[in-house]
């Protein structure tokens, strides 16, 4: 069975610093997505990542897909109080196939 | 506006009183799929259908059916509901022209189930 693994569970931190979170696999997958859930609400989409290695910056969020396409990293620069929330990774079994596994994800606080 | 419903948003039912949660969308979609989150285990996809008449098992297919006669709908029914399935759903949706995984799934709210 396919697992994504995610670390930390738990992250709080002060406004104004960094920080990053892993997702982590013993498989391949063919592209890799993260999402932000808030309470009450359903998953939103942040970023999909393809090619192994590549690198998507959205503001001051940075995602990374690992060369070998089993890991992914996001990187938060400066996180601010709105960055809370839970973050998700969810990976495509193969290409094209629409049968997703999703970490067991990341919640962050950051206070003010 | 785009979106997902889902109903009810929340449900206390007792074990064996069959049940549908329903979800419904409006931007035309192709692929709608049903997920269960737990604490620790994260979001883990029950069924999808890629089109009308056209659905398939994810991992945690076991106790609940679905059905998609209509493009637009998609409920979950648990004919015989047993409190290992307390949980919370999410419905989601994404065009489905073959770009699975590269897709952006659109998620509804969420329903809340408590099986006593």
């Amino acid at each position: 069975t396919q697992l994504l693994e995610q670390s930390p569970q738990f992250l709080s931190i002060q406004e104004g610093e960094n920080l990053t979170v892993y997702c982590n696999s013993s498989s391949v997958f063919s592209s890799l997505q993260w999402y932000r859930q808030e309470p009450g609400e359903g998953p939103v989409l942040l970023v999909t990542v393809v090619t192994g290695g590549e690198v998507k910056k959205l503001k001051r969020l940075t995602f990374q897909f690992g060369d070998a396409r089993k890991d992914s990293s996001l990187h938060i620069t400066a996180a601010q109080t709105g960055d809370t929330g839970l973050y998700l990774c969810a990976g495509a079994r193969s290409s094209g196939t629409y049968k997703y596994i999703f970490g067991t994800g990341t919640r962050l606080k950051v206070l003010a | 506006e785009a979106q997902v419903t889902q109903n009810p948003r929340y449900l206390i039912t007792v074990t064996g009183k069959k049940l549908t949660v329903t979800c419904s969308q409006n931007m035309n979609h192709e692929y709608m799929s049903w997920y269960r989150q737990d604490p620790g285990l994260g979001l883990r996809q029950i069924y999808y259908s890629m089109n009308v008449e056209v659905t398939d098992k994810g991992d945690v297919p076991e106790g609940y059916k679905v059905s998609r006669k209509e493009k637009r709908n998609f409920p979950l029914i648990l004919e015989s509901p047993s409190p290992n399935q307390t949980s919370l759903y999410f419905c989601a949706s994404s065009f489905g022209r073959f770009q699975g995984g590269q897709e952006t799934q659109y998620f509804g709210p969420g329903t809340r189930l408590l099986v006593l």
